[in-house]
């Protein structure tokens, strides 16, 4: 079956830290894809990152940098020199290749950035 | 529209009423995602339309719950005689193809309508 796990429900930083999201899956598929969202407070989700599962470079986008690791079934999301904007809900999830009319969402993390 | 768009962004209702919630997805994407997601967690997959057709109902909790795309853009989803644990926010979500398909386009996610059932 699969399952999303995000262990830290809330995590308080202050401005400028660096922060890591945790996040674990599991699967049974050997194709699969990866996700991060950003639910700010408006409630809208916006997409960050998708990740085929064949793919386990890690990846950087400006502050956002993604830990692949397939071996441990992780997909970690650090945040570096975290910023007040950077507070919200973050939702990692999953998708099977045989099944892609459906994402799996975690529970998400809270994080907030204290100024 | 330049982003999927949701209405009513609120709703009330009393127990028992029935209420349909809209979405306007993106101009042109085939393929249209309903969720449901309770306080303090994730969203629930609900059910997906290619184009007009439902292909999958499998996460719709009961059959007081009915969601349509006649024409294959916009999609209403219509909870009959609401009880209290239908209070989520509901989230629409459409992309350009299949989610995980062929392209890299993401879902892009409405901004959901909250369901308060009193």
């Amino acid at each position: 079956a699969q399952k999303v796990t995000q262990a830290q429900t809330e995590i308080s930083v202050v401005e400028k830290e660096d922060v890591t999201l945790d996040c674990v899956y599991e699967t049974r598929d050997t194709t699969y894809y990866l996700f991060w969202y950003k639910q700010p407070p408006s409630g809208e989700l916006v997409f960050l990152i998708r990740r085929n599962s064949f793919d386990e470079q890690n990846e950087i986008s400006g502050r956002y940098s993604w830990n692949f690791q397939k071996s441990t079934s992780s997909f970690n999301f650090t945040i570096t020199a975290s910023q007040v904007v950077d507070s919200a809900v973050y939702f990692c999830a999953l998708s099977e290749e045989n099944r892609d009319d459906k994402i799996i969402f975690g529970k998400g993390t809270r994080l907030h950035i204290l100024p | 529209g330049a982003g999927v768009s949701q209405s009513p962004r609120y709703k009330v209702a009393k127990r028992g009423q029935d209420v349909a919630l809209r979405c306007d997805p993106i101009s042109g994407h085939v393929s249209l995602f309903w969720y449901q997601q309770a306080l303090g967690q994730g969203p629930e997959f609900l059910t997906y339309f290619q184009n007009e057709a439902q292909l999958d109902k499998s996460g719709l909790p009961s059959d007081r719950f009915f969601a349509e795309r006649p024409e294959g853009s916009v999609s209403t989803l219509k909870i009959q005689r609401t009880q209290q644990e239908d209070s989520a926010v509901y989230l629409c979500a459409s992309s350009l193809f299949r989610l995980s398909g062929e392209s890299d386009q993401p879902q892009h996610f409405g901004d959901g309508t909250r369901l308060s059932i009193l």
